[in-house]
């Protein structure tokens, strides 16, 4: 069964703390993995997708990486507004997304 | 460029009625997602609909049902409410299949 997990659970910053948080997924064929961000009470907002091993991709504080497993999304000298939840999922071609249990992320002033 | 939109963003019904959510996706985009979010639970695949047809479901009773019209929106439908149904259903479309999908802000159903 396609499984996407992701650690941790929750993670606390204080202002300007890089860290990186993880999403790792076992699936039956991979076509893309989609990392997203989600405000309380809100729809998922989209923020990147990656294809291939390799691959990277940035946006402002946040940088995207993919391995033939893995996904980590690094967070570059964060805010106060970049506390979420961030979720990943992987496109299992065609199938549905699959989406991970998310990372709460916390940073503090 | 309007974005995913979703209505009613709250709806209150009671246990044994029924509750239809409507999803209006991106112009241009053929494919709708339904997911349902519970409280404190990660995002559970319901339905994706795609040119009109259901395409996939997941694992949830017959009592969630939907379509898609020919204008590509979406309708989901929960028959025989129960409590536990209480959740945030949120709707994301995509240009097809398998390309990222964009989410509107979600419908809050709340089973009494």
């Amino acid at each position: 069964e396609d499984q996407v997990t992701q650690s941790p659970e929750a993670l606390r910053l204080q202002e300007g703390e890089s860290s990186s948080l993880n999403c790792s997924y076992t699936v039956s064929g991979l076509r893309g993995l989609f990392w997203y961000r989600q405000d309380p009470g809100k729809g998922p907002e989209f923020l990147f997708t990656l294809y291939s091993a390799g691959e990277e991709k940035e946006k402002e504080r946040l940088k995207a990486t993919l391995t033939k497993k893995e996904s980590f999304l690094h967070i570059t000298a964060p805010k106060p507004e970049d506390s979420a939840t961030y979720l990943c999922a992987v496109d299992n071609y065609g199938q549905n997304f699959v989406f991970g249990p998310g990372t709460r992320l916390s940073v503090l002033p | 460029e309007a974005g995913v939109t979703q209505s009613p963003t709250h709806l209150i019904k009671t246990r044994g009625q029924q509750a239809t959510l409507r999803c209006s996706p991106i112009s241009g985009h053929t494919s709708v997602y339904w997911y349902q979010q519970a409280l404190g639970l990660g995002l559970q695949f319901l339905l994706w609909y795609d040119e009109g047809e259901e395409r996939n479901r997941g694992n949830f009773p017959p009592r969630f049902s939907g379509r898609q019209f020919p204008n590509y929106s979406s309708e989901l439908n929960v028959n025989a409410l129960e409590l536990e149904d209480s959740a945030l259903y949120l709707c994301a479309s995509s240009e097809g299949f398998n390309t990222e999908a964009f989410f509107g802000q979600g419908t809050r159903l709340t089973v009494v």
